[in-house]
């Protein structure tokens, strides 16, 4: 049981190149997150998906796209990177309300580092 | 507007003595309430959380943590700090009516254990 993983683990762009950040969960979880973080602001949700094929923009979605074609997966791109996307990128993933008494926090990748020079 | 605060960027601890990280929060209705733990270069790990009954919630590593419902607050403690507790720690809720499928986090709180 691999919980959440992301890929890559670091990434160095240039600005405007484009990339896909990937995030994969094997708990059957039907929510999916992605957050930035950031020195001094916490953690700051980009998108988030509560099931396949649906997605929604979180507190800071401007510059990134989502896509949730397989449950287990949630894809974050960014198609014309910018310096103020560098930040560390975290996807989690929780069960829906109806499954709530299965667990009730999210859980979390263990990041990746991205730069924008 | 839902929001989670923690009041101090930094806590300083000497080791074996308590400690306490603050966590206030402003929510509709009686949210879960969560504790995290995320060490350097690391993903944010699930401490603890808070769903119903007593107030005083046992996690992960000797951490509890105490729920305050008319002070909306669920403060992070440990009786005998260790070096090891050193990390930056996150308080989390997530509303039980609206806006279920959010989390709010606060900003972190680094922890520092001197040995």
């Amino acid at each position: 049981n691999a919980g959440v993983t992301q890929t890559p683990k670091f990434r160095v762009l240039k600005t405007g190149q484009s990339m896909t950040l990937l995030c994969a969960q094997d708990m059957n979880h039907e929510y999916m997150y992605w957050y930035r973080q950031d020195p001094g602001m916490g953690l700051r949700l980009i998108h988030y998906s509560v099931g396949e094929g649906t997605t929604a923009k979180g507190e800071v979605p401007d510059g990134y796209n989502v896509s949730r074609l397989k449950k287990q997966n949630f894809l974050l791109g960014l198609e014309s990177a910018a310096p103020s996307q560098t930040s560390v990128y975290f996807c989690a993933s929780s069960y829906p309300r109806r499954l709530a008494g299965k667990g009730y926090e999210q859980y979390f990748g263990p990041g990746t580092r991205l730069t924008v020079t | 507007a839902q929001s989670v605060a923690q009041p101090e960027d930094q806590v300083n601890v000497a080791e074996g003595n308590p400690l306490t990280v603050k966590c206030t929060y402003s929510v509709s209705g009686n949210p879960y309430l969560f504790w995290y733990v995320q060490y350097p270069n690391r993903g944010l790990q699930f401490l603890l959380k808070y769903i119903t009954g007593d107030n005083l919630v046992k996690g992960s590593y000797g951490f509890e943590a105490e729920f305050n419902k008319s002070q909306t607050s669920f403060h992070l403690k440990k009786p005998s700090a260790l070096v090891s507790d050193s990390a930056l720690y996150f308080c989390a809720v997530r509303p039980l009516v609206y806006n279920f499928n959010k989390f709010y986090f606060g900003s972190g709180t680094k922890l520092n254990v001197k040995p």
